[in-house]
């Protein structure tokens, strides 16, 4: 069974770095073609694209973001590792890990239960 | 950016009829490789999104058959042949060709 869950603060201060970890179970981050992305949606907004990390390290990041994201990945934990800083209230959220069983032609096809996180003074 | 729009934004549908939800996108989403990066997601009420459907046409596994897609460059059509009440929800369309991923604005289904 693919298992997927998001952990980290529920609340983040404006200017604070936001921290959230994906941890996974069910398959490998070593395996070729396989990826964990992360999507957001704020709320009643739709869903907006983050980042994606791939088996072999390769990463994709949105634009719009690169200067404030950064994904890793821990095999050996496996985990996935979503750092964003300088959070504003506009990133207040439900942020959703997922992994992506090959590259991501076959789509995200396993998706965590989220975690919100509200960026408020 | 590819910029994905989806209409109808609002569809009221009836049980056992057809429905069907519109995605276009910006640029054309064929690949060099002959397939369309298109994915569609749907997300029902206080769940996570679920994947029905990527490179346009494929069902993911585990989604019934009476959801398919089609489509081609950008112009893409989600189709479910007969509705049923656990189909209510907001469906996405998504581009996969290029980065940053692009979501369409949801559309959301309900029961008349």
């Amino acid at each position: 069974q693919i298992t997927l869950k998001e952990s980290g603060p529920t609340l983040v201060r404006p200017t604070q770095t936001l921290t959230l970890t994906c941890t996974f179970s069910g398959f490998s981050l070593t395996t070729s073609g396989v990826g964990v992305g992360w999507i957001r949606q704020p709320p009643g907004k739709a869903l907006e694209w983050l980042a994606y990390i791939y088996w072999n390290d390769d990463k994709r990041n949105s634009p719009s973001l690169k200067s404030r994201l950064t994904i890793t990945k821990d095999t050996s934990k496996n985990q996935v590792v979503l750092t964003m800083i300088n959070m504003d209230p506009a990133d207040t959220a439900t942020y959703y890990c997922g992994r992506l069983p090959y590259y991501s032609y076959h789509g995200m096809d396993v998706w965590g239960q989220g975690t919100t996180v509200t960026v408020s003074s | 950016d590819i910029v994905m729009t989806q209409s109808p934004l609002s569809l009221p549908v009836t049980p056992g009829e057809p429905a069907s939800i519109s995605c276009r996108s910006s640029q054309s989403l064929l690949h060099s490789d002959g397939n369309n990066r298109l994915d569609w997601y749907l997300q029902k009420s206080g769940q996570s999104p679920q994947l029905l459907i990527y490179l346009g046409s494929s069902r993911a596994s585990g989604v019934p058959d009476r959801f398919s897609g089609s489509g081609s460059g950008t112009d893409f059509t989600l189709k479910i042949s007969r509705v049923e009440a656990e189909d209510v929800g907001v469906y996405y369309c998504m581009q996969a060709l290029q980065t940053p991923r692009t979501f369409g604005p949801g559309t959301k289904v309900d029961i008349k």
